[in-house]
């Protein structure tokens, strides 16, 4: 059964600062993993899709990166600000290329 | 708005009564998901739609769960004889189905509550 794990499941920093999520998952033949944000009550926002070819994605001042061979990826956040505040959840694929299996996600708090 | 909706954004039930959920996904988008998230949870999927094709059904989804979607285009989710177990929120997502970039596009989701 695929399973994927986020670490830390919550995380407090002050503004400005940078950051890392943790995500590892147990199969690794993925087709892509996704890393999605979501707001109190809300759905979810994708912020960055990386296929099983790439080793990382950018998109302003995120950056994530895969590694398939040791089954992680991570998030990187630069220069945090309080409106990055929500939960952060990292999904997989697997083999199905329809199915994901997502992490419980980290509860990010950025204080300003 | 093009992204994907979903309607009631909240219901309230009482145990026993039947639900029917809307969802209404990127107009060109081939593939319609949905999924169950309960608190403190990720989401888990329930089934997926390949045009107006049920592909696969998780074994989440009992037999008091049904999911439609004729002509490819909206979907419902319907949930009969409800059980307190089935307050979540349900997610619907769509997408291309191009591989390996296939990105998910998640609706606000429908908060069912069942008393």
């Amino acid at each position: 059964k695929q399973e994927v794990t986020q670490i830390p499941a919550a995380l407090s920093v002050p503004e400005g600062e940078n950051l890392v999520l943790n995500c590892s998952f147990t199969d690794s033949a993925i087709y892509n993993l996704q890393w999605f944000r979501q707001d109190p009550g809300k759905g979810l926002t994708s912020l960055l899709l990386i296929q099983s070819s790439q080793r990382e994605q950018t998109s302003g001042r995120l950056n994530a990166s895969l590694d398939k061979s040791s089954g992680r990826s991570t998030l990187y956040i630069a220069a945090s600000q309080p409106g990055d505040s929500a939960t952060y959840l990292c999904a997989d694929s697997g083999g199905s290329n329809y199915k994901l299996t997502f992490g419980k996600g980290t509860l990010l708090t950025v204080n300003p | 708005d093009t992204g994907v909706s979903q309607n009631p954004r909240h219901k309230i039930t009482k145990r026993g009564q039947n639900v029917t959920f809307r969802c209404d996904p990127i107009s060109e988008h081939n593939r319609l998901y949905w999924y169950r998230q309960t608190l403190g949870q990720g989401p888990e999927f329930l089934t997926y739609f390949q045009n107006e094709a049920q592909l696969e059904k998780s074994r989440l989804l009992s037999d008091r769960f049904s999911a439609e979607r004729p002509k490819g285009s909206f979907s419902t989710l319907e949930i009969q004889r409800t059980e307190q177990g089935d307050s979540a929120m349900y997610l619907c997502a769509s997408s291309l189905g191009v591989l390996s970039t296939d990105t998910q596009y998640f609706g606000p989701g429908t908060r069912l509550t069942v008393l």
